[in-house]
């Protein structure tokens, strides 16, 4: 199994507050992703990273901020939490994120906002 | 854009029984890849097979295959003789290559629940 975790694995917290979640990987992959999962959407790319300070967005940032300090860790931060952003998040990585390339999730983490 | 549907919200079928998930996907780069991912009810996604769209054969790995058609965009998965075990949310996905920039962004589709029931 890949070496994937997040933190933390559950979080309940009110509109309008800051969270910040953690995607930990001893992979030393070079691309790593946020995905969230919600009903009849399946997953989608909120935003992804090609390398160290090297980030992008992906189909549904708004809301959100990522950043990559270390190869090793991936931060997604909802700067001021909706009703909206309740969702259950999932972190993959890759090792040179090319299109043929497997990404591999960690266990995920369900946020919910009150 | 490209965009992945799986019509089928929800099946349900007794165990022993055969099951085909359907993945339709539209994309207009030659050079794409699909995937399929399971996610029990424990959550987690775990990864089934990855094919390039070069690649028709058909594949089986145990009781598990996937018919791969190009002329109709899809991506078809069967489970032959159905287990209680195989009850799950599967996803088909893909990613396209855009010239090597695409960074290997997955689009996913909607999801199929399967239950097997004993």
């Amino acid at each position: 199994d890949a070496g994937i975790t997040q933190s933390p694995r559950h979080k309940v917290t009110e509109t309008g507050t800051p969270v910040t979640l953690r995607c930990h990987q001893t992979e030393n992959h070079r691309y790593m992703y946020w995905y969230r999962q919600d009903p009849g959407h399946g997953l989608r790319l909120i935003h992804y990273s090609y390398g160290v300070k090297d980030t992008d967005k992906g189909e549904v940032s708004d809301g959100y901020s990522v950043s990559r300090s270390k190869t090793e860790d991936f931060l997604l931060t909802l700067e001021s939490a909706t009703s909206s952003q309740t969702s259950v998040y999932f972190c993959a990585i890759s090792e040179s994120g090319g299109s043929a390339e497997t990404q591999y999730f960690g266990p995920g983490t369900r946020l919910l906002v009150l | 854009a490209q965009k992945v549907t799986q019509a089928q919200t929800e099946i349900s079928v007794v165990e022993k029984e055969d099951v085909t998930l359907d993945c339709v996907y539209e994309t207009r780069d030659t050079t794409y890849y699909l995937f399929w991912y399971k996610q029990p009810p424990s959550g987690e996604l775990v990864f089934l097979i990855r094919r390039n769209s070069f690649d028709e054969q058909n594949e089986i790995s145990g009781r598990y295959s996937w018919n791969f058609q190009k002329s109709t965009s899809s991506f078809n998965f069967t489970i032959t003789a159905s287990q209680v075990v195989d009850s799950a949310v599967y996803f088909c996905a893909l990613s396209e290559s855009a010239g090597g920039t695409s960074y290997g962004k997955l689009t996913f589709g909607q999801g199929t629940i399967l239950t097997v029931h004993p």
